[in-house]
């Protein structure tokens, strides 16, 4: 299995640009889940799908921020305008089901970069 | 509400010592606990994790951890450290009735040769 993967791996951008994150979790897996970790607030849950619907997005810090999974394999995490207070590493990780006991799979993560 | 603690920035220790990281947590009903290690610029790895059962637990790498209900810990330890263990490792929480996932600050291990 190819695990989660995740593009851009780094990503370098102006104020006011908009960022797109792009994740594929693993085949079979039922939820996704992303996350940011910055050195101040450490790992963050942003938002998470289940079967393709957002569950919870109360991690989401502005309206700026939005996530989007239109299938099974396939979700992006866009932040329009970005920021300088929005460079992070953003993960997205995924798990089989969202049992409490069931365990999350992370892919490499995309280290932003808004100058 | 659920929290996990990592009392130590940074653990430092031989190569062939045996090592601790240590984690408490805050959570109503039983846990679920998790460990995660982190290499540079690589995303989170599992490690292990406890949901019920033998109090100690085994995973990956030759690390194991214990679970103290007592003193709500769930200190990740290896018995003879290697330099190739040098990451960030965090803990992380889980109640039984919820999705989230809570984890530690992180904890960074540095094994000197």
């Amino acid at each position: 299995d190819a695990g989660v993967i995740q593009s851009p791996r780094h990503e370098v951008t102006e104020m006011g640009q908009e960022v797109t994150l792009r994740c594929k979790p693993i085949s079979g897996h039922d939820y996704l889940f992303w996350y940011r970790q910055t050195m101040m607030r450490g790992l963050e849950l942003l938002i998470y799908f289940n079967n393709n619907v957002p569950i919870d997005d109360s991690g989401m810090p502005e309206d700026r921020f939005s996530a989007k999974m239109p299938n099974a394999s396939f979700s992006t995490l866009k932040i329009q305008p970005s920021e300088p207070r929005d460079s992070a590493v953003y993960f997205c990780a995924s798990s089989r089901t969202g049992g409490a006991a069931d365990t999350q799979y992370f892919g490499p993560g995309t280290r932003l970069t808004v100058l | 509400a659920q929290s996990v603690a990592q009392p130590e920035d940074q653990v430092n220790v031989a190569e062939g010592n045996p090592l601790t990281v240590k984690c408490t947590y805050s959570v109503s009903g039983n846990p679920y606990l998790f460990w995660y290690v982190q290499y540079p610029n690589r995303g989170l790895q599992f490690l292990l994790k406890y949901i019920t059962g033998d109090n100690l637990v085994k995973g990956s790498y030759g690390f194991e951890a214990e679970f103290n209900k007592s003193q709500t810990s769930f200190h990740l330890k290896k018995p003879s450290a290697l330099v190739s263990d040098s990451a960030l490792y965090f803990c992380a929480v889980r109640d039984p009735g919820g999705f989230k996932t809570i984890f530690g600050a992180g904890t960074r291990l540095f094994v000197k040769a």
